[in-house]
């Protein structure tokens, strides 16, 4: 079974753009997470979402969004990049959505660099 | 605010040793427990969950859960080099008026350090 995979893998913006990042999760997983980890704050939580909608968020500002397309597959938008937003983002997929008796397996990775 | 602790690093223990990981949470609704490995510029890799209290094997790693404690731990029998990495240890909580639904806590991570 495939695993979860993430494009691109690696980004270099500048400040100011945007992007947008890619996750598909495990076949058959219908949860997808992001995460953002940085050496200064490590793994924090952005939002999940299940079923095409948006279950849970972190405390990013609202230049951070994301959605969820009916074959599961996530994507999520940063606007007006900053510098600060240079990091890993990793999607993790998992069964199901609220259960606390359910695994999360991350994806690859996407390594942003603002510049 | 949902904390994860864990002990501060690096770990560094001879081939063959038992590396020993740490982790205090602070929200005592927690339901579940992870132990995720990361290797320098990997993602995490999830390598052990226990969800009830005592302690649970698999291969060479044992999780111990102690909830009255808010205590999580990880150990590693006859370690070997290649499983030095960073550890997490990540939390999850009972959903609250559905607040964390799906949402994993995470510590800051122990990088171990097994030497030949």
């Amino acid at each position: 079974k495939a695993g979860v995979t993430q494009t691109p893998r690696y980004l270099i913006k500048t400040r100011g753009q945007q992007v947008t990042l890619s996750c598909s999760p495990i076949s058959g997983h219908r949860s997808v997470s992001w995460y953002q980890q940085t050496p200064g704050q490590g793994l924090q939580f952005l939002f999940e979402y299940f079923s095409e909608t948006q279950r849970n968020k972190g405390n990013f500002p609202g230049r951070f969004s994301g959605r969820q397309f009916s074959n599961s597959r996530s994507e999520m938008n940063v606007s007006t990049l900053e510098l600060g937003d240079s990091a890993l983002y990793l999607c993790a997929s998992s069964l199901l959505s609220g259960s606390s008796y359910n695994e999360q397996f991350f994806g690859p990775g996407t390594r942003l660099t603002v510049l | 605010q949902k904390e994860v602790e864990q002990n501060s690093g690096p770990l560094s223990v001879p081939e063959g040793a038992i590396a020993s990981l740490n982790c205090t949470y602070s929200d005592r609704g927690s339901q579940s427990f992870f132990w995720y490995r990361q290797y320098s510029g990997k993602s995490p890799e999830l390598i052990m969950f226990i969800y009830s209290n005592g302690d649970k094997e698999d291969g060479r790693f044992t999780a111990q859960l102690n909830k009255a404690s808010q205590y999580v731990s990880l150990l590693i029998r006859d370690s070997q080099p290649s499983d030095s990495a960073t550890y997490l240890c990540a939390v999850k909580s009972q959903a609250d008026r559905g607040s964390t639904l799906g949402r994993l806590y995470f510590g800051r991570g122990t990088q171990l350090t097994v030497w030949p």
